[in-house]
């Protein structure tokens, strides 16, 4: 079936830092790949997203690329304020499987210290 | 600004209570999920509705139950609430489930649940 494996956090980073999360995934078919973010009480948002190999979804300056070679999705962003401690989720969702259904990773939390 | 709006944000309930949480949304999307999320851990689903396609995941207990009486309201009901089911419960929709297409799914804001 469908995995999705993040990096264990919690990943502590100075502002300005530059950040990386590293997500890779299993999937029997071709999926869509998906960034969400959620910050402290508050639900999930949707970060980025990519739909086939090589795209690369951009939002609020992070950055993923879909690599199929290596079956990865890796969150980046140049440099982090304080605003952006939350924790992140990869997600993939696969028609061929299970209805398309949403298989998310065990989430990333970040802190970002001034 | 359409959304996913769950209310109430906080619920206390007494174990063994009956307790229902709601959820709405504006988008007009043709499906409603229901997850729950436990402390440091990704949402693991419990159902979803595809308009009044009612689905259960096979490992959801059945102490919880749902309801879709419109596109716009989707209900959960936990019938005897106990100590291991306080968590977040989180409400998400999206525009459909096609062959050709997957959709983003749109989350609300939460409702954490405290059992005593």
């Amino acid at each position: 079936g469908n995995s999705v494996t993040q990096m264990e956090g919690p990943v502590t980073l100075s502002e300005e830092a530059f950040l990386t999360i590293n997500c890779t995934y299993t999937a029997t078919g071709y999926p869509s790949l998906f960034w969400y973010v959620q910050y402290p009480g508050e639900g999930l948002q949707l970060l980025l997203k990519a739909t086939k190999a090589d795209d690369k979804g951009s939002n609020k300056g992070f950055e993923a690329t879909y690599r199929k070679e290596t079956t990865s999705f890796h969150l980046e962003k140049g440099s982090v304020q304080v605003s952006d401690s939350a924790v992140y989720f990869c997600a993939l969702s696969d028609q061929s499987d299970s209805w398309g259904k949403f298989q998310f990773g065990a989430g990333t939390q970040v802190v970002v210290t001034p | 600004d359409a959304m996913v709006i769950q209310n109430p944000r906080y619920q206390v309930t007494q174990f063994g209570k009956p307790v229902t949480l709601s959820c709405s949304q504006t988008l007009n999307h043709n499906v409603m999920y229901w997850y729950q999320q436990k402390s440091s851990q990704a949402p693991k689903l419990l159902f979803h509705y595809y308009d009044k396609d009612f689905n259960n995941e096979a490992d959801t207990p059945d102490n919880f139950q749902s309801r879709r009486p419109n596109t716009s309201f989707c209900f959960l009901d936990i019938r005897s609430p106990g100590l291991g089911d306080a968590a977040m419960y989180l409400c998400a929709t999206s525009r459909g489930l096609e062959t050709s297409a997957i959709y983003e799914q749109y989350f609300g804001p939460g409702t954490r649940l405290t059992v005593t």
